[in-house]
């Protein structure tokens, strides 16, 4: 149980185009979402918590206006890159709550790669 | 604010040897404790986690860890590794009293490496 999926798992788009990457929970209703970006060889940073029906809040540095996030559902959302750019290029890896879970753990997605070129 | 520091960024060890991965945090407030493992391309993978009670506490294939409080630290074992171990690992930590809805609080990751 507990599984998350993302799709697409790589991507590679030309700059200055959008890529809409979704994050689903297979099994589960999950309240909230969570969005990370991993550079190669580092952890992971929280880019922007997600909420079924209202707005997503975004870490500290992270552009909302690039990096638009939907949860329009209890088991989907979806992180747009806005006018992609090179340095855009990363893993970006989502993660499920479960809605009033009691296990204090989130369920991680397999991850989609991004290259913009 | 909450923050975790893994110690060591490669960790090499031969196979059947034991290992720890250490991991300490800081927080000001009572935390929950989590180890990941990922696998190249891979999302992460839940190896254990520390909620409450007892201090040691026991995860998936065959990895431990305990909770020091004093110290601050949520180092992780395993007695005898394998080659499919090698991945990387990361320690989390969770502020809060609520569900899994906390932000988590990422280490910079060990990697293991396994040799024969």
């Amino acid at each position: 149980g507990a599984v998350v999926s993302q799709h697409p798992s790589w991507v590679i788009c030309k700059s200055g185009t959008s890529v809409k990457i979704e994050c689903r929970s297979l099994d589960f209703q999950a309240t909230t979402m969570f969005w990370y970006r991993q550079f190669p060889k580092q952890s992971l940073m929280l880019m922007a918590t997600s909420n079924e029906g209202s707005k997503a809040t975004y870490e500290q540095g992270v552009e909302k206006d690039k990096f638009l996030i939907n949860h329009a559902s209890l088991t989907l959302s979806t992180l747009t890159v806005t006018s992609a750019h090179p340095e855009d290029s990363s893993f970006y890896i989502c993660s499920a709550a479960l809605s009033g879970g009691v296990t204090y753990e989130q369920y991680f997605g397999p991850g989609t790669r991004l290259t913009v070129t | 604010a909450q923050s975790v520091t893994q110690l060591d960024s490669q960790v090499p060890v031969f196979e059947e040897a034991p290992v720890e991965l250490r991991c300490n945090y800081s927080s000001s407030v009572s935390v929950y404790l989590f180890w990941y493992v990922q696998y190249p391309n891979q999302g992460l993978q839940l190896l254990l986690k520390y909620l409450s009670g007892s201090t040691l506490v026991k995860g998936i294939n065959g990895f431990e860890a305990e909770f020091n409080k004093s110290q601050t630290s949520f180092h992780l074992r395993k007695p005898s590794v394998h080659i499919s171990d090698t991945a990387e690992y990361f320690c989390a930590v969770s502020e809060g009293v609520t569900g899994g809805g906390n932000k988590l609080t990422f280490g910079t990751g060990t990697q293991l490496k396994v040799e024969l």
